[in-house]
This record gives C-alpha cells, sequence and structure tokens, in this order.
C-alpha cells in the first residue's frame, strides 16, 4: 500500500525566504505525482504536476523536483510571500488509485 | 470551462437519512474518485471508476456506494449516514488514457456534510 508522507507538517518562515516542502512516498510504481495548495476551508488548488518519465516542473516561483528511485518530491518556493500562507500537499498517483501527504502548513510572515 | 461540480456544497443531516451528492464533470474524462478530507488523516479516497460501469474502492469505502451511469456523472450515495461521516468531501476527474495527456487531476470545490 503505498503511503506518503510529507515534513515538515507546519512550517513558519519570514517573507522573502526560499523553502523546500518534501514529499516521500513507499512505491515508486507511479504515475505522476501532483502539488496542491488548499486555503482553510477552502478547496484544492494544482500547482504544479510532474509525470513519472520528468525530474521537475517550474511555475513561477514554484518549481516541483521528482526522484522516483528514492522516494521523494520537493517543491521549491522562491521569495516567499504572505499570500503563500497555506496547506501545501503532495498527491501521488497509481493508475488506479490515488494516495495523498498529510500536508504541510506554511506560514509566510510579513 | 472545464469543471467538476459538486452539489450539494454544504449539508446537514441526521443519522440514518440517506443521502446522495452529486458529482458532474465537463471534460469527458475517463477517471473518477471521491476523497473525504479530515483533520490530522488528509484527504483519503474512498471510490473511484475507471469508467462507465466499472467502479472500485479506495481506502476507506465503508458506509458508501457509488454509481457510474454516465461517463460524466458519479454521485456517492450515504444510505445509512452516521456522524462519523461528517467530513469535507471532494469530487475529481481526470483522463485515464491519450498520447499527450499529463493525467492531472480536476477537483470539485467540495461538499461540506454534517451529520448529527
Amino acid at each position: 500500500k503505498q503511503e506518503v508522507t510529507q515534513i515538515p507538517a507546519a512550517l513558519s518562515v519570514p517573507e522573502g525566504e526560499n523553502l523546500v516542502l518534501n514529499c516521500s512516498f513507499t512505491d515508486s510504481a507511479i504515475y505522476n505525482l501532483q502539488w496542491f495548495r488548499q486555503d482553510p476551508g477552502k478547496g484544492l488548488t494544482s500547482l504544479l504536476l510532474i509525470q513519472s518519465s520528468q525530474r521537475e516542473q517550474t511555475s513561477g516561483r514554484l518549481n516541483a523536483s521528482l526522484d522516483k528511485s528514492s522516494g521523494r518530491s520537493t517543491l521549491y518556493i522562491a521569495a516567499s510571500q504572505p499570500g503563500d500562507s497555506a496547506t501545501y500537499l503532495c498527491a501521488v498517483l497509481g493508475y488506479q488509485k490515488v494516495t495523498f501527504g498529510t500536508g504541510t502548513k506554511l506560514q509566510v510572515i510579513p | 470551462e472545464a469543471q467538476v461540480t459538486q452539489n450539494p456544497r454544504y449539508l446537514i443531516t441526521v443519522t440514518g437519512k440517506k443521502l446522495t451528492v452529486t458529482c458532474s464533470q465537463n471534460m469527458n474524462h475517463e477517471y473518477m474518485s471521491w476523497y473525504r478530507q479530515d483533520p490530522g488523516l488528509g484527504l483519503r479516497q474512498i471510490y473511484y471508476s475507471m469508467n462507465v460501469e466499472v467502479t472500485d474502492k479506495g481506502d476507506v469505502p465503508e458506509g458508501y456506494k457509488v454509481s457510474r451511469k454516465e461517463k460524466r456523472n458519479f454521485p456517492l450515495i450515504l444510505e445509512s449516514p452516521s456522524p462519523n461521516q461528517t467530513s469535507l468531501y471532494f469530487c475529481a476527474s481526470r483522463v485515464l488514457k491519450g498520447l499527450s495527456s499529463s493525467y492531472e487531476q480536476y477537483f470539485g470545490p467540495g461538499t461540506r456534510l454534517t451529520v448529527t
């Protein structure tokens, strides 16, 4: 059974810092990996998707990497802003099932 | 506009009263799925469907039913809701096959269910 872990569970940083969120998974037979953000009480906003054949994807200040062999993905946020405060979730997509991590709650302090 | 819709968005009900949460997508996606989100437990997959008339259990299927009679719709049925099914529910869809598909998941806005 796929297990997905996100560390740290919570993170507080001053505005402007670069930061890295981690996602690790136990079964490397994945289709792709998707990163989401979720604001309190809200739905999921897709940030980046990395296909299993790719090693990284970039969108604006966000960069996500994938290392299937080691079962890890990282989400890099450059020059963090207060508006980045949210919970960040990674989801590992198999052909049939999807497994989410429990998320990293990020607070960016002005 | 490509989207996944869910109804209702909020629902308060009583134990044992059957309910259905609807989910519909307009992207002609083969794959649809239901999740529940609970504090400290994250999102967990309830059921998924690979195509019309093809459904299978996720990690937490107990107490739920689904059906997939049309490609665009995937309703979640709680035949006898209990308080432990109080949760935030999300429906999602994605392409299952295709030459250039990225298999990205698209999520509905969520349904907040309270069972008293």
